[in-house]
């Protein structure tokens, strides 16, 4: 298994503004993913960061909107731009197991923006 | 294609009576199916997986669920409801990750348990 650390764990932010959010995993991992899990609803994939390489974006997803770094094989951050109350999510990083596609999660970032 | 689809949004037990939360599966392959749950303002936590071999698969916590080609459900069953088993259940369908599978959630199952 891997233990994944996210900060900040929550954070009320005003509209207009940005928010970084980090994941730091215990162990070197190839592929990361970012997902947002809106209120009341499943998650939704954000994107998956490779380290050495650009992220790839879901449908829905841009990296104006959502800026993604991966420096090294056990750091990845989720920028979230230009907040609106409808970015108000939970947002979890997650690393997989590669043959079987079973994930680990972090606790999450709970953002609300007013 | 996958997809995977959780056919109760809330199921109420009371404490001490049998679980059946129920999910739904679509895939043109043979894939990697997973129950994860989710306690309130908590991570999601892996209960169980099937990845192909034994159809019944015991999880964590009394939890286990089936894997049923023929019906391409894998319900997920316990016993006997706890308190502490309150919370959110998200089915997922996925396969390796290197081979470019999506990994699919279910829209969860809300689980309420009564004293």
């Amino acid at each position: 298994s891997a233990v994944i650390s996210q900060k900040p764990s929550r954070d009320i932010c005003q509209r207009g503004t940005s928010l970084t959010i980090q994941c730091q995993v215990d162990s070197q991992v190839t592929m990361m993913f970012w997902y947002r899990q809106q209120p009341g609803q499943s998650l939704t994939l954000i994107a998956t960061a490779n380290q050495g390489s650009e992220a790839t974006y879901e449908s829905g997803f841009v990296i104006d909107k959502f800026p993604i770094s991966r420096p090294n094989l056990t750091f990845s951050t989720l920028t979230v731009s230009n907040m609106s109350p409808e970015d108000s999510s939970i947002y979890l990083c997650s690393v997989g197991r590669p043959n079987t596609g079973e994930l680990f999660f972090g606790e999450g970032s709970r953002l609300t923006v007013l | 294609a996958q997809s995977v689809t959780q056919l109760d949004s809330h199921v109420s037990v009371s404490e001490g009576t049998p679980v059946l939360l129920r999910c739904n599966y679509s895939s043109s392959y043979s894939p990697s199916l997973f129950w994860y749950v989710q306690h309130p303002n908590k991570g999601l936590q892996l209960l169980l997986k099937y990845t192909s071999a034994a159809t019944l698969v015991k999880g964590i916590n009394g939890f286990e669920a089936e894997f049923k080609k023929s019906e391409t459900s894998f319900h997920l069953t316990k016993p006997s409801a706890h308190m502490s088993d309150a919370a959110e259940y998200f089915c997922v369908v996925t396969g390796p990750l290197t081979g470019g599978f999506k990994t699919i959630f279910g829209a969860g199952t809300r689980l309420f348990v009564k004293a």
